[in-house]
């Protein structure tokens, strides 16, 4: 089935832990992005990647970092943890960057204790 | 800075009858103007979008209109069904960054029986 996979589904997580966020698209889609998803905040751009072998930085970017190795894959980290990442993060794609329909995975559910 | 405001932020509307929801931008450049429903459990869905040299666009019970000289957008959903209730979110493309795309906070839709 053509789409974006997000693993994992929840976590929970201790302050300070390293944790790496995974998603794959199937569709072949040149752009990237992962999002956060807070109550009254919205979605807000963390990282995206135009390309495979670029990224750039989003809204809100500190205290995450992605790699674009290839096309299919997008995975966010996060290296040392904080309860302010506390948050539903999805990851999205679109054929192209800029002015095209994106296409949201299912949502990482993440809690930072 | 970049910004998107959306209200309200909680609509309830009686099955049959319209709801809108409005939009502002703040970024003149801003040319692309999508629209996303988000059902309980799930990412976001693109239901219609619309560019800056077209005033309205409309698909069967859903609408969008755009005001370029005030910076405002809306969506109206006609002839409500209870299928329409989820969280409803516009965005604008931004400027000259090529992949940004700003969302508004959201509005939560419930169709009354």
């Amino acid at each position: 089935i053509a789409g974006i996979t997000q693993a994992p589904t929840s976590q929970i997580l201790a302050a300070g832990r390293r944790m790496t966020l995974r998603c794959t698209q199937d569709m072949r889609h040149n752009a990237m992005y992962w999002y956060r998803q807070d109550l009254g905040l919205g979605l807000r751009l963390i990282h995206y990647s135009n390309t495979a072998g670029t990224t750039g930085k989003g809204e809100v970017p500190d205290g995450y970092s992605v790699s674009r190795a290839n096309t299919d894959d997008f995975p966010l980290t996060l290296a040392s943890a904080v309860p302010s990442q506390t948050s539903v993060y999805f990851c999205a794609s679109s054929r192209v960057p800029r002015d095209q329909e994106q296409f949201f995975g299912p949502g990482t559910r993440l809690t930072v204790l | 800075g970049e910004n998107v405001e959306q209200h309200p932020s909680t609509l309830s509307v009686q099955e049959g009858d319209s709801a809108v929801i409005k939009c502002t931008y703040s970024d003149s450049a801003s040319n692309y103007f999508p629209w996303y429903k988000q059902e309980l459990g799930k990412g976001p869905q693109l239901i219609i979008d619309i560019r800056s040299n077209v005033g309205e666009k409309k698909d069967q019970r859903i609408a969008v209109t755009l005001n370029k000289t005030a910076k405002h957008f809306s969506l109206h959903i006609t002839e409500t069904q209870p299928e329409d209730s989820a969280v409803y979110f516009c965005a604008a493309s931004m400027g000259s960054s090529a992949s940004k795309i700003i969302f508004g906070s959201g509005t939560r839709l419930s169709i009354r029986p």
